[in-house]
């Protein structure tokens, strides 16, 4: 079964464009994270989303968004970048039940982006 | 908000050592637990997990403890090997919010 999926890999911005990542959750998996990690804040949690609906938000400026598709895939876009905003930006699935109940998270390579 | 820290965020271990990896966490409503290895240049890869209602879980040459008196979290590696040095994150979570809050890291090094 393939794995966390994310793309681009690598990208390089300029302070106030936007950038638009993608993630391809597992087969099967309905519940989609999104992570900042930087090396002075760690992981930290962006959204999560389920059956398209956005379930749980960080604490994140409006400028990170995000959404997700009916085939499970998603998309998370920041806008008006900063420099802050370099990161190493991961997606993880997760075989969360119907009921409900967490499940463990399956992380992508993630998407490093730069910004200059 | 709620924060996960490590005691250590580095150690250092000779290959074939058993290596313990600390974490303390400070919301009592978690009830899920898991740990997470991450090597240079790729995403966090799940070790393994522990749900409160336990108090050990053992894998392959790992085990989870749970101290819920004192809110501490270990991940205990038997027989460290080289291919164990990376940074490993404990992450707390409630019961049906699927939001995982990760402690800073802990860098293992193993010594040949």
């Amino acid at each position: 079964k393939a794995g966390v999926t994310q793309t681009p890999r690598y990208l390089i911005k300029t302070r106030g464009q936007q950038v638009t990542l993608s993630c391809s959750p597992i087969s099967g998996h309905r519940s989609v994270s999104w992570y900042q990690q930087t090396p002075g804040q760690g992981l930290q949690f962006l959204f999560e989303y389920f059956s398209e609906t956005q379930r749980n938000k960080g604490n994140f400026p409006g400028r990170f968004s995000g959404r997700q598709f009916s085939n499970s895939r998603s998309e998370m876009n920041v806008s008006t970048l900063e420099l802050g905003d370099s990161a190493l930006y991961l997606c993880a699935s997760s075989p969360i039940s119907t009921s409900g109940n967490t499940g463990e998270l399956f992380f992508g390579e993630g998407s490093r982006l730069t910004v200059l | 908000g709620e924060s996960v820290g490590l005691h250590l965020p580095t150690l250092s271990v000779q290959e074939g050592d058993n290596s313990i990896i600390n974490c303390a966490y400070s919301n009592s409503a978690s009830d899920y637990f898991i740990w997470y290895k991450q090597e240079s240049g790729k995403g966090p890869q799940f070790i393994i997990d522990i749900r409160s209602n336990m108090d050990k879980r053992q894998g392959q040459r790992v085990t989870v403890l749970l101290n819920k008196t004192v809110k501490h979290l270990s991940l205990q590696i038997a027989a460290t090997q080289p291919g164990d040095s990376a940074v490993y994150f404990c992450a707390e979570n409630m019961r049906n919010f699927n939001k995982f809050y990760f402690g800073s890291g802990t860098k293992l090094n193993v010594k040949p």
